[in-house]
């Protein structure tokens, strides 16, 4: 089992619906990461969280660290949002490690 | 634009060569990370370094190796290439140790024939 899971894996909407994302995790975390990888193949981070809500724009994301699980949302989407979105933790450990965990990534599609 | 730049954009060679991927963080930004993106595995750790010493390995293989430079530029080596090596390898940076936001570079595309 991975110890990041998302869903869904493939997300196809119409524009202006809201979008959710799902990020599950099984292991200890300080920090989890939203990046955004667009099919040109860079990656953006959008959000990083250890605990609450953060907002930018039409973008929400909140995560509950009791229950091991983040969210993004997207609100009023726009043909300009399809893309990858990749959910990433930093694992809890001693000595400064800092390398990301990565699910797999959700493909979202928005339609005009 | 992250700040972050990586060169080659692209680099094509054949199996058993060796390669070498380079990396410079935003400016300030101390600590380099290296991560490989392919179709199978998805996006992958590989290795961590701050101010010029590894701190942490990931999923890197012992052909593989990386170092970081006094001006903090960082170099990924690829050696004894297999058709398996091809992937995105991309190198971020951030600031510190800790909880810090890491900005990804463009990537460098590896194909190996």
């Amino acid at each position: 089992k991975n110890e990041v899971e998302q869903s869904p894996q493939n997300l196809t909407a119409q524009e202006g619906e809201f979008i959710t994302i799902n990020c599950s995790y099984s292991v200890g975390i300080s920090a989890l990461h939203w990046l955004q990888q667009h099919p040109g193949g860079g990656i953006v981070s959008l959000f990083m969280l250890s605990s609450g809500k953060k907002k930018h724009g039409r973008l929400i994301a909140t995560i509950n660290i009791q229950e091991k699980h983040s969210s993004l949302h997207i609100t009023a989407s726009h043909p300009r949002d399809s893309a990858v979105y990749i959910c990433a933790v930093r694992v809890r450990s001693g000595g400064g490690a800092d390398g990301l965990t990565f699910g797999k990534g959700t493909h979202l599609i928005i339609q005009p | 634009d992250s700040g972050v730049t990586q060169t080659p954009k692209h680099l094509i060679t054949a199996t058993g060569q060796r390669v070498t991927l380079r990396c410079s963080p935003r400016s300030g930004d101390l600590s380099v990370y290296w991560y490989q993106q392919s179709l199978d595995q998805g996006l992958q750790f590989l290795i961590q370094y701050y101010n010029g010493e590894e701190r942490a390995k990931g999923n890197i293989l012992e052909r593989f190796s990386a170092q970081q430079f006094p001006d903090l530029h960082s170099e990924l080596n690829l050696s004894s290439l297999e058709l398996g090596d091809s992937a995105l390898y991309f190198c971020a940076s951030s600031t510190g140790q800790g909880i810090y936001e890491q900005y990804f570079g463009p990537g460098t595309r590896l194909t190996v024939t």
